[in-house]
């Protein structure tokens, strides 16, 4: 159980255009996604949490209106890079809680595998 | 700002070897868990812990939370090459709930080389 799926796994794309990346809960329902960016070898950054039906909740210092978060379901959570530059690239994470009883009892979170962004 | 350092950052041993990895913070956490990475994947959650003093081993993995839940070790003996991976601690703040998120330590780049 608790599994999270992401696609793409892998982009490239060109300066100035906008990326979007799926996260999704397959056999649980997430009322509450994360988005993580992370670089090699670094530990994960907090981005944004994502909320079923309302807005989501950015970090200090993350672009609401660059990084864009729609949470429009119970299973799925989007991330659009707005106008992508080659300095977004990175390894986006997304995350989910696990609501089932005692799966996520102490705010345990399961992985997507990654998307790594190459913006040329 | 809430901190969670985790030392050592990079750490190579040889085959056999024993490690320790520490995370500390001033903060208390209601539970802290334990990620391990490989490249191009996401996180693997290894083990949570909750109770201040409490060890759980996993195989050759000994995790423990220190008594006042402010900080914790990772021990891994006799690693092993399949052992290498990014180690990561996250820590839960405040009261017991779903609903939080975590603060993640720098994380530790292992390497055991054979």
């Amino acid at each position: 159980g608790a599994v999270v799926s992401q696609h793409p796994s892998r982009v490239i794309c060109k300066s100035g255009t906008s990326v979007k990346i799926e996260c999704r809960s397959l056999d649980f329902q997430a009322t509450t996604m994360f988005w993580y960016r992370q670089f090699p070898k670094k530990s994960l950054m907090l981005m944004a949490t994502s909320n079923e039906g309302s807005k989501a909740t950015y970090e200090q210092g993350v672009e609401k209106d660059k990084f864009l978060i729609n949470h429009a379901s119970l299973t799925l959570s989007t991330l659009t890079v707005t106008s992508a530059h080659p300095e977004d690239s990175s390894f986006y994470i997304c995350s989910a809680r696990d609501p089932a009883p005692g799966t996520s009892l102490y705010n345990e979170q399961f992985f997507g595998p990654g998307t790594r962004l190459t913006v040329l | 700002t809430q901190l969670l350092e985790q030392s050592p950052q990079f750490l190579s041993i040889q085959e056999g070897e024993n490690l320790t990895v520490y995370c500390n913070s001033s903060s208390v956490f209601s539970s802290l868990q334990w990620y391990r990475q490989e490249p191009g994947e996401g996180p693997v959650l290894l083990v949570t812990v909750v109770t201040g003093g409490e060890v759980k081993k996993l195989k050759r993995l000994t995790f423990q939370f220190g008594d006042a839940r402010k900080d914790s070790s990772l021990h891994i003996t006799a690693a092993q090459p399949g052992d290498t991976g990014l180690y990561l601690c996250a820590g839960a703040l405040g009261n017991a709930g779903n609903n939080r998120k975590l603060i993640w330590g720098l994380g530790t780049s292992l390497a055991v080389n054979p």
